[in-house]
């Protein structure tokens, strides 16, 4: 288990540039997660992926916003036209199974995107 | 709708001290039950969880019972460290969609020598 990877750590960019983010899940795990954190808040959640399907997308992505899990295995968060409310980290988190009924969700450590 | 309700921070304790951290969710069914922790400079680790009613989790010397009655899941340790200081999340799992975790704002604990 060598955990959820994502690249870049960090991340800046100046406005209005496009942006991409990527994760490694956990092996074996079919679900997969985006969230926003901001400072001194907990993690929104952006958007849920069950192998290669989009399932879910929270209001909170707008139509700038585009993620992708070709073939099941990594995925790509896109923003683009970037803007200075953007700056947040970034997480990807990973289960096999859902968490309602008890399959924790694993966390990368994040992209903390700065927007200048 | 479904949704959590955190106790927000921040927390200062000396070392040895009892804490509690409150959490209260709204749920229409009967989701799973999670405390997430951040220390400084990493990234979000399971701490505990629990699945149904009146199950407890446990992990580090910290416990949380799931109540349904009070639909509550306070997080609690008899004796805190210093190396218990850091961010502290709960978070829900709710039936249906993607059973996403919804976490609260967290509570910043820090624990003095």
């Amino acid at each position: 288990d060598t955990g959820v990877s994502q690249n870049p750590r960090h991340k800046i960019t100046k406005r209005g540039q496009n942006v991409t983010f990527r994760c490694d899940p956990i092996s074996e795990h079919n679900r997969l997660y985006w969230y926003r954190q901001t400072l001194g808040q907990g993690p929104e959640f952006l958007t849920y992926f069950q192998n290669e399907a989009q399932l879910e997308k929270s209001r909170l992505l707008s139509d700038r916003f585009s993620a992708e899990r070709p073939k099941g295995s990594f995925s790509t968060l896109e923003i683009q036209r970037t803007e200075q409310g953007d700056s947040a980290m970034y997480l990807c988190a990973s289960s096999f199974g859902g968490a309602a009924f008890g399959s924790p969700l694993h966390f990368g450590n994040g992209t903390r995107l700065t927007v200048t | 709708g479904d949704s959590v309700t955190q106790m927000e921070g921040p927390v200062t304790l000396s070392e040895e001290a009892f804490l509690t951290i409150n959490c209260t969710y709204t749920a229409t069914g009967y989701p799973s039950l999670f405390w997430y922790v951040q220390y400084p400079g990493e990234g979000l680790q399971l701490l505990l969880k629990a699945t149904k009613a009146d199950d407890k989790g446990s992990n580090k010397g910290f416990e949380a019972t799931y109540r349904k009655e009070t639909t509550s899941f306070h997080l609690e340790k008899g004796s805190v460290q210093v190396s218990d200081s850091a961010v502290y999340f709960c978070a829900p799992a709710f039936q249906g969609g993607s059973e996403k975790l919804v976490f609260g704002k967290g509570t910043k604990l820090t624990v003095n020598p």
